[in-house]
């Protein structure tokens, strides 16, 4: 069974500039869950996604969002990029809401210059 | 505000030691605690804890949780290169309705040198 993977793996931007992150789950897994992970804060929780409805939200500013389509890929979207944006954003998917056990995808290293 | 802290924040051993790494949390509604550990780039999940006092074990790692003192640790024994990582803790805790969230530690990275 394939795992999460996410596209692109590496992606240089400047400020201001906004970006679309995308992330496929495992098959039929239908929770798809966002972090960003830096080395001051380390892996912060952004959002999750099931049945395409976002249930729950991290602390971060409006400046970030997501979407789940219906076969359950997600895309996340940073808008206005600051250099503080700079960082890992994994995605992990589970079964459900209730699944713990969280499949990490590759990340995609977002660089803001 | 919940909060996840891991101790060491590194540790440098030599391959046959035996290591214990540390978490400790102050959350509102504990659900379960998670470890993972990360590589290169995704964490891969280890264990998830949600009782006291019994210890989940895999190989040569092994992990406890304490629910009245609020901590968890993980062991590795007879440690191996192929362990150096970062060794993350996640607590899970209630979201809103059914949703959960996870609330992350900033990790513990692990040397092991041959």
């Amino acid at each position: 069974k394939a795992g999460v993977t996410q596209t692109p793996r590496y992606l240089i931007k400047t400020r201001g500039q906004q970006v679309t992150l995308s992330c496929s789950p495992i098959s039929g897994h239908r929770s798809v869950s966002w972090y960003q992970q830096t080395p001051g804060q380390g892996l912060q929780f952004l959002f999750e996604y099931f049945s395409e409805t976002q249930r729950n939200k991290g602390n971060f500013p409006g400046r970030f969002s997501g979407r789940q389509f219906s076969n359950s890929r997600s895309e996340m979207n940073v808008s206005t990029l600051e250099l503080g944006d700079s960082a890992l954003y994994l995605c992990a998917s589970s079964l459900d809401p209730s699944g713990y056990e969280q499949y990490f995808g590759p990340g995609t290293r977002l660089t803001v210059t | 505000e919940d909060k996840v802290v891991q101790s060491p924040l590194s540790l440098v051993v030599h391959e046959g030691d035996t290591v214990t790494l540390n978490c400790s949390y102050e959350v509102t509604n504990f659900r379960s605690l998670l470890w993972y550990k990360q590589e290169k780039k995704a964490p891969t999940f280890l264990f998830m804890l949600t009782s006291s006092g019994i210890e989940k074990k895999s190989g040569r790692l092994s992990s406890i949780l304490d629910k009245k003192e609020l901590f968890s640790i993980l062991n590795i024994t007879a440690t191996q290169t192929g362990d150096s990582a970062v060794y993350l803790c996640a607590v899970v805790t209630p979201g809103g309705g059914s949703n959960y969230k996870l609330t992350f530690g900033k990790g513990t990275l692990l040397t092991v040198n041959p």
